[in-house]
Protein backbone atom coordinates (compact mmCIF):
# COMPACT_ATOMS: atom_id res chain seq x y z
CA UNK A 1 0.00 0.00 0.00
CA UNK A 2 1.38 3.29 -1.07
CA UNK A 3 2.46 5.91 1.50
CA UNK A 4 3.41 9.46 1.09
CA UNK A 5 5.07 11.20 3.88
CA UNK A 6 5.80 15.40 3.39
CA UNK A 7 7.93 17.77 5.27
CA UNK A 8 8.50 21.35 5.07
CA UNK A 9 8.68 24.83 6.57
CA UNK A 10 5.74 25.94 8.49
CA UNK A 11 6.19 29.13 9.02
CA UNK A 12 7.16 31.60 6.12
CA UNK A 13 7.61 35.23 5.96
CA UNK A 14 5.74 37.70 2.29
CA UNK A 15 8.42 37.11 -0.35
CA UNK A 16 10.18 33.86 0.88
CA UNK A 17 10.18 30.64 -1.17
CA UNK A 18 8.30 27.89 0.15
CA UNK A 19 9.68 24.53 -0.01
CA UNK A 20 8.07 21.53 0.44
CA UNK A 21 8.95 17.40 -0.32
CA UNK A 22 6.98 14.33 -0.70
CA UNK A 23 8.48 10.80 -0.01
CA UNK A 24 6.08 7.84 -1.70
CA UNK A 25 6.30 4.55 0.11
CA UNK A 26 5.50 1.49 -1.90
CA UNK A 27 3.84 1.06 -5.34
CA UNK A 28 5.13 1.74 -8.25
CA UNK A 29 6.77 5.50 -8.59
CA UNK A 30 6.93 5.49 -12.62
CA UNK A 31 3.10 4.95 -13.23
CA UNK A 32 1.78 7.70 -11.48
CA UNK A 33 1.85 11.86 -11.56
CA UNK A 34 2.90 13.66 -8.49
CA UNK A 35 0.93 16.31 -7.48
CA UNK A 36 0.60 19.15 -4.98
CA UNK A 37 -2.63 20.67 -3.73
CA UNK A 38 -3.71 23.39 -1.64
CA UNK A 39 -6.57 23.94 0.56
CA UNK A 40 -7.73 26.89 1.97
CA UNK A 41 -11.47 27.22 3.92
CA UNK A 42 -12.26 30.00 1.34
CA UNK A 43 -11.13 28.73 -2.20
CA UNK A 44 -11.91 24.80 -1.38
CA UNK A 45 -9.27 22.81 -3.39
CA UNK A 46 -6.72 23.95 -5.68
CA UNK A 47 -4.41 21.91 -8.02
CA UNK A 48 -1.23 23.70 -7.92
CA UNK A 49 0.94 20.86 -10.77
CA UNK A 50 2.10 17.83 -11.03
CA UNK A 51 5.01 16.10 -12.12
CA UNK A 52 5.80 12.66 -13.43
CA UNK A 53 9.17 10.30 -12.79
CA UNK A 54 10.80 11.76 -15.99
CA UNK A 55 10.28 14.98 -14.61
CA UNK A 56 7.77 16.48 -16.97
CA UNK A 57 5.61 19.15 -15.34
CA UNK A 58 2.52 20.91 -15.63
CA UNK A 59 1.56 23.55 -13.27
CA UNK A 60 -1.51 25.57 -12.93
CA UNK A 61 -1.87 28.66 -14.78
CA UNK A 62 -2.78 30.85 -12.06
CA UNK A 63 0.61 29.94 -10.32
CA UNK A 64 2.85 28.92 -13.09
CA UNK A 65 5.03 32.16 -12.74
CA UNK A 66 6.18 31.31 -9.00
CA UNK A 67 6.23 27.23 -8.90
CA UNK A 68 8.76 24.91 -10.00
CA UNK A 69 8.82 20.90 -8.97
CA UNK A 70 11.49 18.90 -9.18
CA UNK A 71 11.83 14.79 -8.72
CA UNK A 72 14.27 12.46 -7.33
CA UNK A 73 13.62 8.81 -8.59
CA UNK A 74 16.37 7.72 -6.58
CA UNK A 75 14.57 8.14 -3.09
CA UNK A 76 11.01 8.53 -4.59
CA UNK A 77 10.59 12.09 -3.88
CA UNK A 78 8.82 15.10 -5.58
CA UNK A 79 9.39 18.49 -4.58
CA UNK A 80 7.38 21.75 -4.62
CA UNK A 81 8.86 25.13 -4.72
CA UNK A 82 6.26 27.97 -4.76
CA UNK A 83 8.74 31.88 -4.58
CA UNK A 84 7.36 35.20 -3.55
CA UNK A 85 4.92 33.97 -1.53
CA UNK A 86 2.16 36.21 0.30
CA UNK A 87 -0.02 35.46 2.62
CA UNK A 88 -2.82 34.82 0.28
CA UNK A 89 -0.63 31.54 -0.13
CA UNK A 90 -1.57 30.70 3.27
CA UNK A 91 -2.84 27.09 3.03
CA UNK A 92 -2.80 23.41 3.87
CA UNK A 93 -0.14 22.10 1.08
CA UNK A 94 -1.11 18.33 0.43
CA UNK A 95 0.87 15.81 -1.70
CA UNK A 96 -0.95 13.38 -3.80
CA UNK A 97 -0.47 10.57 -6.12
CA UNK A 98 -2.75 10.72 -9.40
CA UNK A 99 -3.91 7.81 -11.48
CA UNK A 100 -2.82 8.68 -15.54
CA UNK A 101 -6.24 9.96 -15.54
CA UNK A 102 -5.66 12.06 -13.39
CA UNK A 103 -7.77 10.35 -10.24
CA UNK A 104 -6.05 11.21 -7.21
CA UNK A 105 -6.11 8.22 -5.53
CA UNK A 106 -3.39 8.56 -2.56
CA UNK A 107 -2.54 11.74 -0.39
CA UNK A 108 -0.27 12.96 2.39
CA UNK A 109 -0.63 14.19 5.41
CA UNK A 110 -0.82 17.62 4.65
CA UNK A 111 1.23 20.61 5.84
CA UNK A 112 -0.50 23.99 7.02
CA UNK A 113 2.20 26.25 6.05
CA UNK A 114 1.13 30.18 6.97
CA UNK A 115 2.89 33.42 5.55
CA UNK A 116 3.25 36.11 7.87
CA UNK A 117 5.12 39.05 8.60
CA UNK B 1 -10.45 26.60 -16.34
CA UNK B 2 -13.53 24.29 -16.20
CA UNK B 3 -15.52 26.08 -12.94
CA UNK B 4 -16.98 23.52 -10.70
CA UNK B 5 -20.01 24.30 -8.83
CA UNK B 6 -21.69 22.45 -5.74
CA UNK B 7 -24.59 22.74 -3.82
CA UNK B 8 -25.31 22.83 -1.76
CA UNK B 9 -22.91 24.25 0.65
CA UNK B 10 -23.61 23.01 3.80
CA UNK B 11 -26.57 20.17 3.89
CA UNK B 12 -28.39 18.80 7.41
CA UNK B 13 -29.58 15.48 7.48
CA UNK B 14 -29.79 12.34 9.67
CA UNK B 15 -28.73 9.03 9.67
CA UNK B 16 -30.84 6.55 7.80
CA UNK B 17 -31.89 9.56 5.38
CA UNK B 18 -31.24 9.66 1.56
CA UNK B 19 -28.84 13.25 0.63
CA UNK B 20 -27.83 14.31 -3.07
CA UNK B 21 -25.39 16.51 -3.73
CA UNK B 22 -24.87 18.74 -7.21
CA UNK B 23 -22.27 19.37 -9.40
CA UNK B 24 -21.99 21.52 -11.99
CA UNK B 25 -19.14 22.23 -14.79
CA UNK B 26 -18.86 25.67 -16.62
CA UNK B 27 -18.69 23.75 -19.92
CA UNK B 28 -19.10 19.81 -20.96
CA UNK B 29 -17.04 17.11 -19.30
CA UNK B 30 -18.49 14.29 -20.84
CA UNK B 31 -18.61 12.05 -17.55
CA UNK B 32 -14.72 13.05 -16.47
CA UNK B 33 -15.62 13.78 -13.05
CA UNK B 34 -14.56 12.39 -9.83
CA UNK B 35 -16.47 12.40 -5.82
CA UNK B 36 -13.71 12.85 -2.76
CA UNK B 37 -14.79 12.68 0.96
CA UNK B 38 -12.66 14.38 3.40
CA UNK B 39 -13.07 14.23 6.91
CA UNK B 40 -11.92 16.82 9.35
CA UNK B 41 -8.04 16.53 9.70
CA UNK B 42 -7.60 14.04 6.97
CA UNK B 43 -7.16 14.26 3.33
CA UNK B 44 -9.68 13.56 0.89
CA UNK B 45 -10.76 9.38 -0.09
CA UNK B 46 -11.71 9.10 -3.43
CA UNK B 47 -15.46 7.65 -3.80
CA UNK B 48 -16.35 7.84 -7.27
CA UNK B 49 -14.69 8.02 -10.68
CA UNK B 50 -15.62 8.45 -13.76
CA UNK B 51 -19.04 9.81 -12.69
CA UNK B 52 -20.82 6.72 -11.60
CA UNK B 53 -17.92 4.18 -10.97
CA UNK B 54 -17.69 3.02 -7.29
CA UNK B 55 -14.11 3.19 -5.99
CA UNK B 56 -13.21 -0.30 -4.30
CA UNK B 57 -14.63 -1.03 -0.87
CA UNK B 58 -16.67 2.29 -1.18
CA UNK B 59 -20.38 0.86 0.32
CA UNK B 60 -23.05 0.70 -2.15
CA UNK B 61 -24.90 3.45 -0.56
CA UNK B 62 -22.53 5.61 -2.62
CA UNK B 63 -23.39 6.23 -6.27
CA UNK B 64 -23.15 9.12 -8.78
CA UNK B 65 -24.98 10.32 -11.79
CA UNK B 66 -24.69 12.14 -14.78
CA UNK B 67 -22.94 13.60 -17.64
CA UNK B 68 -21.95 16.66 -19.56
CA UNK B 69 -22.55 19.33 -17.32
CA UNK B 70 -24.68 18.62 -14.24
CA UNK B 71 -24.10 15.63 -11.69
CA UNK B 72 -25.25 14.22 -8.96
CA UNK B 73 -23.98 12.26 -5.72
CA UNK B 74 -26.48 10.27 -3.91
CA UNK B 75 -25.98 8.60 -0.71
CA UNK B 76 -28.95 6.72 0.64
CA UNK B 77 -29.55 5.47 4.29
CA UNK B 78 -27.44 8.25 5.20
CA UNK B 79 -24.26 6.37 8.39
CA UNK B 80 -22.73 7.94 10.36
CA UNK B 81 -19.65 7.69 8.93
CA UNK B 82 -20.77 9.77 6.09
CA UNK B 83 -20.99 12.87 7.87
CA UNK B 84 -18.47 14.72 5.90
CA UNK B 85 -17.30 17.46 3.76
CA UNK B 86 -17.78 16.05 -0.78
CA UNK B 87 -15.88 17.53 -3.47
CA UNK B 88 -16.06 16.76 -7.46
CA UNK B 89 -13.33 17.22 -9.73
CA UNK B 90 -13.20 17.89 -12.93
CA UNK B 91 -10.55 15.56 -15.05
CA UNK B 92 -11.61 16.20 -18.66
CA UNK B 93 -9.12 18.98 -19.56
CA UNK B 94 -6.07 20.71 -17.64
CA UNK B 95 -5.80 22.55 -15.24
CA UNK B 96 -8.05 19.95 -13.02
CA UNK B 97 -10.75 21.70 -11.13
CA UNK B 98 -12.49 20.65 -7.87
CA UNK B 99 -15.44 22.08 -6.65
CA UNK B 100 -15.86 24.02 -3.48
CA UNK B 101 -17.58 21.34 -1.08
CA UNK B 102 -20.61 20.51 0.16
CA UNK B 103 -20.31 19.86 3.83
CA UNK B 104 -22.80 17.18 4.91
CA UNK B 105 -23.49 17.59 8.79
CA UNK B 106 -25.92 16.47 11.43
Amino acid sequence: QVQLQQWGAGLLKPSETLSLTCAVYGGSFSDYYWSWIRQTPGKGLEWIGEINHSGSTYYSPSLRSRVTMSVDTSKNQFSLNLNSVTAADTALYLCARSRPERLFDSWGQGILVTVSS
Amino acid sequence: DIQMTQSPSTLTASVGDRVTITCRASQTITRWLAWYQQKPGKAPILVINKASTLESGVPSRFSGSGSGTEFTLTITTLQPDDFATYYCQQYKSFPWTFGQGTKVEI
